[in-house]
């Protein structure tokens, strides 16, 4: 098993909906990393938390401590949204290198 | 400069062949790592250094790797011999603080390695 887990793998969505992207993950953690990646490789990094909710935008992350369990959700999409999201974890016990999911690839239709 | 540059963008080699990846980090940022991603796969951690300190290389998956951060800034990622298998795109990230704070990871775009 995976130590991080995203759910679903790829996501097809109308321009407008609310999505959801999950993260589970079977490790103790110091931080989580929600991050985004577009065609061509750039990675740029949305949210790090470590409890609670952040927003930023239309986006909002959110995380459950106590069921290893993060959401990362877009309001209002928009097809410049398109790319895969990936959740990726420190854990806990100092060591500095993060484990990734594999990423949900996410395509908003206009 | 103003974000994590890494360079080649592109770097095509014969198998056998030597390649060296270069990542210049933002100024300042004390810890630095690099990543390999295999094609519609997430990345996965090679090795961070803290300056110039190589603290964790556990993610190296020969000892045809090999890195290094001379100075604390830009490091050299290197691969000798290169193999089929080691077709990616090899990503590097560098944070402002390191040690036990958790500092956001800034990336570059990546160097991606096609070996024939």
């Amino acid at each position: 098993k995976n130590e991080v887990e995203q759910s679903p793998q790829n996501l097809t969505a109308q321009e407008g909906e609310f999505i959801t992207i999950n993260c589970s993950y079977s490790v103790g953690i110091s931080a989580l990393h929600w991050l985004q990646q577009h065609p061509g490789g750039g990675i740029v990094s949305l949210f790090m938390l470590s409890s609670g909710k952040k927003k930023h935008g239309r986006l909002i992350a959110t995380i459950n401590i106590q069921e290893k369990h993060s959401s990362l959700h877009i309001t209002a999409s928009h097809p410049r949204d398109s790319a895969v999201y990936i959740c990726a974890v420190r854990s806990k016990g100092g060591s500095e290198k993060l484990v990734f999911g594999k990423g949900m690839k996410l395509t908003v239709n206009p | 400069g103003a974000g994590v540059s890494q360079s080649p963008r592109y770097k095509v080699a014969k198998r056998g062949q030597d390649v060296a990846l270069r990542c210049d980090p933002i100024s300042g940022h004390v810890s630095l790592f690099w990543y390999q991603q295999a094609l519609g796969q997430g990345p996965e951690f090679l090795t961070y250094f803290q300056n110039e300190a190589q603290l964790d290389k556990s993610g190296l998956p020969s000892d045809r790797f090999f890195a290094e951060r001379p100075e604390g800034s830009v490091s050299t990622l290197k691969i000798q011999r290169t193999q089929q298998e080691d077709s990616a795109v090899y990503l590097c990230a560098s944070s402002l603080v390191g040690g036990t704070s958790v500092g956001e990871l800034f990336f570059g775009e990546g160097s991606r390695l096609t070996v024939l």
